[in-house]
């Protein structure tokens, strides 16, 4: 079975640091969707960035960029110049294809403070 | 209104009673998802339907009913709920293609359901 692990449950970083969150999943398949998503106290859930597994080449987006590492089923997301909005709690989410009993797994999250 | 829409945004209910979450999207998509999201605990698929077929999940009790009349409308019809399934109820909607590339998720902003 397919699993989402985000080993780091809180983390704090300066405000205009780089911070990175880790995350590692375990699955069989080869084709596959990796996702970050930020709920801020709001709890509007809002996608950060998306990775496709059978693409090499990391997501990046604005000041979010990930570190995809396929053999070593790890996904971590690096979020540099941070700002006082970028704190919120970040789940890291795996989605198997469509056509093969869809799964959609998510980490427990990191929250994650910025400290100014 | 624009992107996914929840309604109630708060619900409090009796053990005994029946009540309707209801989600609205208006982004065209052609898959709607309900999530559980409870304290301390990774967001849960519960259901999902996809490219207008519904995708099972056995775990989910059947006190809880999802219904899809078309692509825009999704409603989770409650009964008989516990107290442990006080929790949000996050809704999502996403574009996928026939060949089973899933889009990624637009969230709403959720539903607080308490049971007493």
């Amino acid at each position: 079975a397919q699993t989402v692990t985000q080993s780091q449950p809180e983390m704090s970083v300066q405000e205009a640091e780089t911070v990175t969150l880790s995350c590692t999943y375990d699955t069989s398949e080869s084709d596959y969707y990796l996702f970050w998503y930020k709920q801020p106290p709001s709890r509007q859930m809002i996608l950060v960035i998306r990775q496709e597994a059978y693409k090499q080449q990391n997501a990046t987006e604005n000041r979010f960029s990930v570190n995809f590492q396929k053999a070593a089923k790890s996904f971590s997301l690096k979020i540099s110049d941070s700002q006082l909005g970028d704190a919120a709690m970040y789940f890291c989410a795996y989605r198997s294809p469509i056509n093969r009993d869809d799964k959609i797994i998510f980490g427990k999250g990191t929250r994650l403070h910025i400290l100014p | 209104e624009t992107g996914v829409t929840q309604t109630p945004r708060h619900l409090v209910m009796g053990m005994t009673n029946k009540k309707s979450l209801k989600c609205e999207q208006h982004l065209g998509h052609n898959a709607m998802y309900w999530y559980k999201q409870s304290a301390k605990k990774p967001l849960e698929l519960m259901f999902v339907y996809s490219l207008e077929e519904r995708v099972e999940n056995n775990s989910v009790p059947s006190r809880f009913s999802p219904e899809c009349p078309n692509s825009s409308h999704l409603f989770l019809h409650l009964h008989t709920l516990q107290p442990e399934d006080s929790a949000l109820y996050l809704c999502a909607s996403s574009q996928d293609t026939p060949r089973g590339r899933a889009g990624e998720q637009y969230f709403g902003p959720g539903t607080r359901l308490t049971v007493t």
